[in-house]
């Protein structure tokens, strides 16, 4: 069983579509994240839930609205795309505390996102 | 706030060859350090860690890393590469502060060859 799983593996749309992205972890972890990574690999934080909370929210444009409807699923929608906004996107989970330094984070493969 | 720099973005390596990825941080707290390595298009695995205590830390594939505070350095090696160590190598930093939050180095393409 895949331990974090991301919904869709690829994605091609068109500027100005809305566009979801699901994500679903099976490791009975706390805390779920969502990270971007750009076309040179940079790998950059945009949201972290816990227990359905928000905790962290970086500077991202409030084109990109994450729910997390229970704490397993952290899902990311995305408003009026641009350009800009392909990419890999990365969805994590984690034990909160110090089990999210001694096991680490659990990444899934990542969803492609092509903007045209 | 944290930062991570990998001052090389691509390290070309021919098998049994030893390797050194660079890795320095830049953090005004006390840290934790991580290495984590992303094989093509899968998403990213914890590779080994330093949280306390002994300096060097070594992962199960014969990477190591060592702690060096005074360099603000925590450099990846292995004393002799495999084809399948091909893949990107991210270096991550985070706070021992109590929260969650990871902070990304640009990552390092390390490729084996024969």
């Amino acid at each position: 069983d895949t331990a974090v799983s991301q919904t869709p593996k690829y994605l091609v749309t068109q500027m100005g579509n809305d566009k979801s992205i699901k994500c679903e972890q099976n490791l009975g972890h706390d805390t779920m994240y969502w990270y971007k990574q750009d076309s040179k690999k940079f790998l950059k934080i945009m949201f972290s839930y816990n227990n359905k909370e928000l905790i962290i929210n970086e500077t991202v444009p409030n084109r990109f609205s994450p729910k997390s409807p229970d704490k397993a699923h952290l899902n990311l929608h995305i408003n009026s795309l641009e350009l800009g906004d392909s990419a890999v996107y990365f969805c994590a989970s984690s034990q909160q505390g110090d089990r999210t330094f001694l096991d680490g984070y659990t990444f899934g493969s990542g969803t492609r996102l092509t903007v045209v | 706030a944290q930062s991570v720099t990998q001052l090389d973005s691509q390290v070309p390596v021919f098998e049994e060859a030893p390797v050194e990825l660079r890795c320095n941080y830049s953090s005004s707290v006390s840290v934790y350090l991580f290495w984590y390595v992303q094989y093509p298009n899968q998403g990213l695995q914890l590779l080994l860690k330093y949280l306390s205590g002994s300096t060097l830390v070594e992962s199960i594939n014969g990477f190591e890393a060592e702690f060096n505070k005074s360099q603000t350095s925590f450099h990846l090696r292995k004393p002799s590469v495999h084809i399948s160590d091909t893949a990107e190598y991210f270096c991550a930093v985070s706070d021992t502060g109590g929260g969650n939050k990871l902070t990304f180095g640009t990552g390092t393409q390390l490729k084996v060859e024969l």
